[in-house]
């Protein structure tokens, strides 16, 4: 079965400080990767995929995410957090063998400070 | 384009009732997904249709859950005799093909009291 972990349940960081948000995944095919942001009472929004090819993926908003096949992770990234970053992210996985389904992390909830 | 389009936004619902929420997915994508967000909680999987097809059902409780997307209209999802344990947001995403990143609608919060 596939599976999504978040370990952290939350990440704080200083505006302009580097901020990663952390993602590993289950092992069984080849997966297809997502990471999605969620702002309060609103639905998520994507931000990034990895499908195949380069193991470092660029994304909305300045955000990577870089693929990590030994260490089956898939860490999002930014160089320069905003405190406009501050939401709910989540990591989703979907296999190629599999018609579409993504399963979703538990989320991870970035605070930037000013 | 208008985007994934829920409604409602907020169901209220008396204990017994039946809620009725509706999904209508971008233009142009024909794979439609729901999922559910308890309180502090992630997104769970419900059901991913396509249309006139249910493709995969293994994430909606077997009984008083229902989904259907037919060829003309919005997808339903159908909960009858809801109970308290049923108050949570509902969220349905689109794509237009199984590779693809979803679009997600805004989501329908139900509040059973």
């Amino acid at each position: 079965a596939q599976s999504v972990a978040q370990p952290e349940d939350q990440v704080n960081v200083a505006e302009g400080n580097p901020l990663t948000v952390k993602c590993t995944y289950s092992v069984s095919g080849n997966p297809y990767l997502f990471w999605y942001v969620q702002y309060p009472n609103r639905g998520l929004q994507f931000l990034l995929k990895y499908i195949t090819g380069d193991n470092l993926v660029k994304g909305s908003y300045g955000f990577e995410a870089e693929f990590n096949k030994s260490q089956t992770s898939f860490h999002l990234k930014k160089p320069s957090a905003l405190v406009s970053d501050s939401a709910l992210y989540f990591c989703a996985v979907r296999y190629n063998t599999n018609a579409g389904k993504s399963t979703f992390g538990d989320g991870t909830t970035l605070t930037v400070k000013p | 384009n208008a985007g994934v389009m829920q409604n409602p936004r907020h169901l209220v619902r008396r204990r017994g009732q039946e809620a009725r929420l509706r999904c209508s997915p971008m233009k142009g994508h024909s794979h439609v997904y729901w999922y559910r967000q308890l309180p502090e909680e992630g997104l769970k999987f419900m059901v991913y249709l396509q249309k006139e097809n249910i493709i995969d059902e293994s994430g909606m409780p077997k009984e008083r859950f229902s989904a259907e997307f037919p060829k003309e209209g919005p997808s339903i999802l159908r909960i009858q005799q809801v109970v308290r344990g049923d108050s949570a947001a509902y969220f349905c995403a689109s794509s237009p093909g199984q590779g693809d990143g979803y679009t997600f609608g805004s989501g329908t919060r139900l509040t059973v009291v």
